[in-house]
């Protein structure tokens, strides 16, 4: 299997700018996570999809944050308009529960993670 | 957000030394704990489960201990690879759904 894919690795952006991160899970896994991470907070969990329905998006900072998950096999996170204080890596996880959301055990898959610049 | 702790380090230690890792959870219904290692610019990969009995991966030892809160992990003959941050992780009831809440990893440095 070829593991949770995201993309860009990298985005150099202006603030003000629309940007959209992507991540492809893992196929067959039924729960996506979204993460944040900054050295000042660590990794933060900005929101969850079970069955490509968003669960709990308590964890995104503010409006400009969206998520999608159009199907099993795509989820996008997009900042409308981007600010400095966005600059973080982004990580997508995906994991695998016979009932999404109640597993215990199961482990996470992250991606690569996305690495954002906003100047 | 239920809050998970870990001392940021660093650890620093020499090849061969034993070090030993601590987190404290504060959320006494937490189910499922982890400790997943993560080496510099990359992404967090899963070390080990932490079962109630402690458990034991070669040179990893993992150990819970609920009536205090807190998981350990203890490190023995450290080697170079080793060197990463640790994070510790815990699965509590949110609303229904186990989620996986990170600290925010300690630190560690092998040096020869």
């Amino acid at each position: 299997d070829a593991g949770v894919i995201q993309s860009p690795r990298h985005e150099v952006t202006e603030m003000g700018q629309e940007v959209t991160l992507r991540c492809k899970p893992i196929s067959g896994h039924n729960s996506l996570f979204w993460y944040r991470q900054t050295m000042m907070r660590g990794l933060e969990l900005l929101i969850y999809f079970n069955n490509n329905v968003p669960i709990d998006d308590s964890g995104m900072p503010e409006d400009r944050f969206s998520a999608k998950m159009p199907n099993a096999s795509f989820s996008t996170l997009k900042i409308q308009p981007s600010e400095p204080r966005d600059s973080a890596v982004y990580f997508c996880a995906s994991s695998y529960a016979h009932v999404p959301g109640q597993g215990r055990r199961e482990k996470l898959f992250f991606g690569s993670g996305t690495q954002l610049s906003v100047l | 957000r239920k809050e998970v702790e870990q001392d940021p380090g660093p650890f620093n230690v020499p090849e061969g030394a034993t070090v030993a890792f601590n987190c404290t959870y504060s959320n006494s219904a937490s189910q499922s704990f982890f400790w997943y290692r993560q080496d510099c610019r990359k992404e967090p990969k899963l070390l080990m489960s932490v079962y109630s009995s402690g458990n034991e991966d070669g040179r990893f030892t993992a150990q819970l201990n609920r009536a205090s809160q807190y998981i350990s992990l203890l490190i023995r003959d450290s080697k170079l690879s080793d060197s990463a941050t640790y994070l510790c992780v815990v699965k509590g009831p949110e609303g229904g759904s186990y989620i996986p809440t990170f600290g925010r990893g300690t630190s560690l440095i092998v040096h020869p």
